[in-house]
């Protein structure tokens, strides 16, 4: 069965404060690994995908990373407003059905 | 482009009734999805269609729970009866035959059963 596990389970920063969050993922033939924000009362926003273990991507202070067991979320100088859930989610060749970590809720304080 | 359109927002009812939710996906997206969100078990995989057929129903909890896609641009999404363990956030989401294979979501339905 394919997993998907979030590490920490919350995180506070200070402002500027540099971190990365962990998404271990186990599935048989990976299509690809998403990445998506979630702020309160809405519905999770696409951030990233990765398809192959070296892959990177970047969108202003998050950069993603994949390998092939696990990937990152790295944030650096972080501000207030990138407090959110973050959620990782896996498919599998053959299928669109994505699976979501339970995701980690980053709280980044003034 | 006006994202994918949930309704309602929030709907609370009593148990054993009747729960209708709806979507309306992206124009031009070729899959639907529908996601139900609670904190124990977090986003889970109800269903969902490609060119308005079903694929796969295999998260669907109990035959209490069923869904529709009529045509292109409307989905439903009901639970009779309703029972207080469907309390959750319920999701559609949408997305290209092509592309990176993002979803973009809705902002969801709060359902609570009492």
């Amino acid at each position: 069965e394919d997993q998907v596990t979030q590490s920490p389970e919350a995180l506070r920063l200070q402002e500027g404060e540099s971190s990365s969050l962990n998404c271990s993922y186990t599935v048989s033939g990976l299509r690809g690994l998403f990445w998506y924000r979630q702020d309160p009362g809405k519905g999770p926003e696409f951030l990233f995908t990765l398809y192959s273990a070296g892959e990177e991507k970047e969108k202003e202070r998050l950069k993603a990373t994949l390998t092939k067991k696990e990937s990152f979320l790295h944030i650096t100088a972080p501000k207030p407003e990138d407090s959110a859930t973050y959620l990782c989610a896996v498919s599998q060749g053959g299928s669109e059905k994505l699976v979501f970590g339970k995701g980690t809720k980053l709280t980044v304080n003034p | 482009d006006a994202g994918v359109i949930q309704s309602p927002r929030h709907e609370v009812t009593e148990m054993g009734q009747e729960v209708t939710l709806r979507c309306k996906p992206i124009s031009g997206h070729d899959y639907l999805f529908w996601y139900r969100q609670t904190m124990m078990r977090g986003l889970e995989l109800l269903i969902y269609f490609n060119n308005n057929v079903p694929i796969d129903d295999s998260g669907m909890p109990e035959d209490r729970f069923s869904a529709k896609m009529p045509n292109a641009s409307f989905s439903t999404l009901k639970i009779q009866p309703s029972e207080p363990r469907d309390s959750a956030v319920y999701f559609c989401a949408s997305r290209r035959q092509t592309g990176n294979y993002g979803y973009t979501f809705g902002s969801g339905t709060r359902l609570t059963v009492v």
